[in-house]
């Protein structure tokens, strides 16, 4: 089992429409990343969480501790928000990445 | 505007070769990491270095060596010794080494003539 777990791994949606994104996380961690990677390969940081909830523009992240289980909701989807969103979380010394969920997003 | 510099952005190796991928960042830096991405594959960590002139292996540091003589270069080479090495290959940096935000290059893509 691998230590970070995204679902779904595939998601279409139509404009318009709310979008979760699940991650789930097995070990000790010190904070919880949301990436965003755009088929041209480069990836960008969206949040870091290490409670609570934070929120950008249309992106909402959420993250249970006791649980070990964040979401990153996108609100009002877009096209342009057509990109694979990778969990990734920090342990000591070491960031372990989830293999992503590949989003698209039809006008 | 600070950040960090990958090149090239596409490379290919010719059996027995070795290339040397180059990670350049201007964020004043501690930590810099060197991660090999593979189809429906998460991340996996190649070499990393907290401070000039230390680095550590990986999860996959076999076939790859770094060198980090300045606080702003970390440039990874893919030698003869790593047998399948087309990937997709990613150095990013972050200000410490305690979990902070990760800043990205653009990537390299490396394949196999």
């Amino acid at each position: 089992k691998n230590e970070v777990e995204q679902s779904p791994q595939n998601l279409t949606a139509q404009e318009g429409e709310f979008i979760t994104i699940n991650c789930s996380y097995s070990v000790g961690i010190s904070a919880l990343h949301w990436l965003q990677q755009h088929p041209g390969g480069g990836i960008v940081s969206l949040f870091m969480l290490s409670s609570g909830k934070k929120k950008h523009g249309r992106l909402i992240a959420t993250i249970n501790i006791q649980e070990k289980h964040s979401s990153l909701h996108i609100t009002a989807s877009h096209p342009r928000d057509s990109a694979v969103y990778i969990c990734a979380v920090a342990g000591t010394y070491k960031y372990i990445f989830g293999t992503g969920t590949r989003l698209k997003v039809l006008a | 505007d600070g950040g960090i510099t990958q090149s090239p952005k596409y490379l290919f190796r010719k059996e027995g070769q070795n290339v040397t991928l180059s990670c350049e960042q201007n964020l004043n830096h501690d930590a810099m990491y060197w991660y090999r991405q593979d189809p429906g594959q998460g991340l996996r960590l190649i070499y990393y270095s907290q401070i000039v002139n230390d680095f550590q292996k990986g999860d996959i540091a076999e076939g790859y060596s770094v060198s980090r003589e300045k606080k702003e270069s970390f440039p990874l080479t893919v030698t003869s010794a790593q047998k399948n090495p087309t990937a997709f290959y990613l150095c990013a940096s972050s200000p410490g080494f305690r979990g902070e935000k990760l800043f990205f290059g653009s990537g390299t893509q490396l394949s196999v003539l």
